[in-house]
């Protein structure tokens, strides 16, 4: 079935280096990859997305790459900052439909 | 704009009660999905609604259904209530006009957080 996995559950890094975060979706058709950031009590925040014919997108300290060939996909938070300190979740979608998540990485930056 | 707007914010019920939540989208959302989020894991999809009816729908039972109203406006209900049913709920809209760039992204509200005793 359709399945998304993410690595690592959880991950720690000083602050001002980097966090990368990866995941591996099933379903060939995806074509639409968003990664959210979710905060104690809050509900999920879209930070960026990237749709399947592109293959990197960046947005300041934020980057996103796709390889659809291994159907792999990852998150690059650069310079990071204790406010950065959350869980994020990668999802996979067709189109406007639903969307498959993963189980989440929790990020803390040390001070 | 005030965004996706969810009630009520926390909800205690017992077991075998049925409960009902509610869902405003973001101002020009024609679309709304609903998930479910046990403690500790990703959202799970539940159903999404568009134009009234239930357009998609993930592995849920029949103990799980919605409705969306002319105003976008949707309500997710349980009955018989389990245990296991505790969790963050999750509304989600989004642009359902095919072929819009925009219509992938969807943005969540805040959650309703359900305890089951």
């Amino acid at each position: 079935g359709e399945n998304v996995e993410q690595h690592p559950s959880t991950l720690s890094v000083q602050e001002g280096d980097s966090a990368v975060i990866k995941c591996t979706y099933s379903d060939s058709a995806s074509n639409y990859f968003p990664w959210y950031k979710q905060e104690l009590g809050k509900g999920p925040q879209l930070i960026i997305d990237i749709r399947s014919n592109v293959g990197e997108k960046k947005d300041q300290r934020i980057a996103v790459t796709l390889n659809k060939t291994a159907k792999h996909f990852s998150l690059h938070i650069t310079e990071t900052q204790p406010e950065d300190s959350a869980v994020y979740f990668c999802a996979a979608s067709r189109g406007t439909y639903k969307y498959i998540f993963g189980t989440g990485t929790r990020l803390k930056v040390l001070a | 704009d005030a965004g996706v707007t969810q009630s009520p914010t926390h909800l205690i019920k017992t077991r075998g009660q049925q409960v009902t939540l509610r869902c405003s989208p973001k101002s020009g959302h024609d679309t709304v999905s609903w998930y479910q989020q046990a403690l500790g894991q990703g959202p799970q999809f539940i159903f999404q609604y568009y134009e009234e009816e239930e357009r998609q729908r993930g592995n849920f039972p029949d103990r799980f259904s919605g409705h969306q109203f002319p105003n976008y406006s949707s309500e997710l209900n349980v009955n018989a209530l389990l245990l296991g049913d505790s969790a963050l709920y999750l509304c989600a809209s989004s642009s359902g006009t095919s072929g819009s760039v925009a219509s992938n992204e969807q943005f969540f509200g805040p959650g309703t957080r359900l305890t089951v005793l």
